[in-house]
């Protein structure tokens, strides 16, 4: 079975950047899927952030795209998450996930780190 | 981005009972290729989102027949029929249509 995990520090200062990697067992993330982050807001709002595809390309929610980006290394079954200059509101529980874009829904959920933005 | 509004915000309801929570859309999620990607979730109390219908009415694996959904175009329900204390938490639609991909506010389904 697939499984992820999240990891990264849980405080963040802000204009700094948010780092977080996201650790892929049970599937070698080169074989398939789109592997992309999501996150959930205080008020439970959610939001898909971007994915790294399987061949390495990415692609991202517009709201976010001059702040993002989603590398991977393959070498140890991970991709990660950075995001610039954060604001209070990039303040969230952050999710990766598997993503199958012929199905179009996200199947495989970590269980979340909770990410603090505040000096 | 396509605005999906879900209600109601907080559903209570009983043990055994029924329950329905609406989504709909600011647009049509009827796909070019004729498939409408609308799915429902729920994430329990300390734990990730799971996926329970995919596609408006096909059950995800293992997922029991107490879940339906329903719906076409803009508009879209899910029922849950004779609830049992694993089925409390947030549920949340999901379009996958067009892109970005956009989530539902959310609705709570807590007992009464």
């Amino acid at each position: 079975e697939i499984q992820l995990q999240e990891s990264g520090p849980g405080l963040v200062k802000p204009s700094q950047s948010l780092s977080l990697t996201c650790s892929v067992t049970g599937y070698t993330i080169t074989s398939g899927y789109d592997w992309s982050w999501i996150r959930k807001f205080p008020g439970n709002k959610m939001e898909w952030m971007g994915y790294i595809s399987y061949s390495g390309s990415t692609n991202y929610n517009p709201s976010l795209k001059s702040r993002i980006s989603i590398t991977r290394d393959t070498s140890k079954n991970q991709f990660f998450l950075q995001l610039n200059s954060v604001t209070t509101e990039d303040t969230a529980t952050y999710y990766c996930a598997s993503w199958r874009s012929q199905r179009g829904y996200f199947d495989y959920w970590g269980q979340g780190v909770m990410v603090t933005v505040s000096s | 981005d396509v605005v999906m509004t879900q209600t109601p915000v907080s559903l209570p309801v009983s043990l055994g009972g029924q329950a329905s929570i609406s989504c709909r859309s600011s647009q049509s999620l009827v796909h070019s290729n004729g498939n409408t990607y609308l799915h429902w979730y729920l994430q329990k109390p300390g734990q990730s989102p799971q996926l329970l219908i995919y596609r408006v009415s096909n059950r995800f694996s293992g997922v029991p027949d107490r879940f339906s959904g329903s719906g076409s175009g803009t508009d879209f329900t899910l029922k849950i029929s004779r609830v049992e204390p694993e089925d409390l938490g947030d549920y949340y639609c999901l379009q996958s249509t067009h892109f970005p991909p956009t989530f539902g506010g959310g609705t709570k389904l807590e007992l009464k």
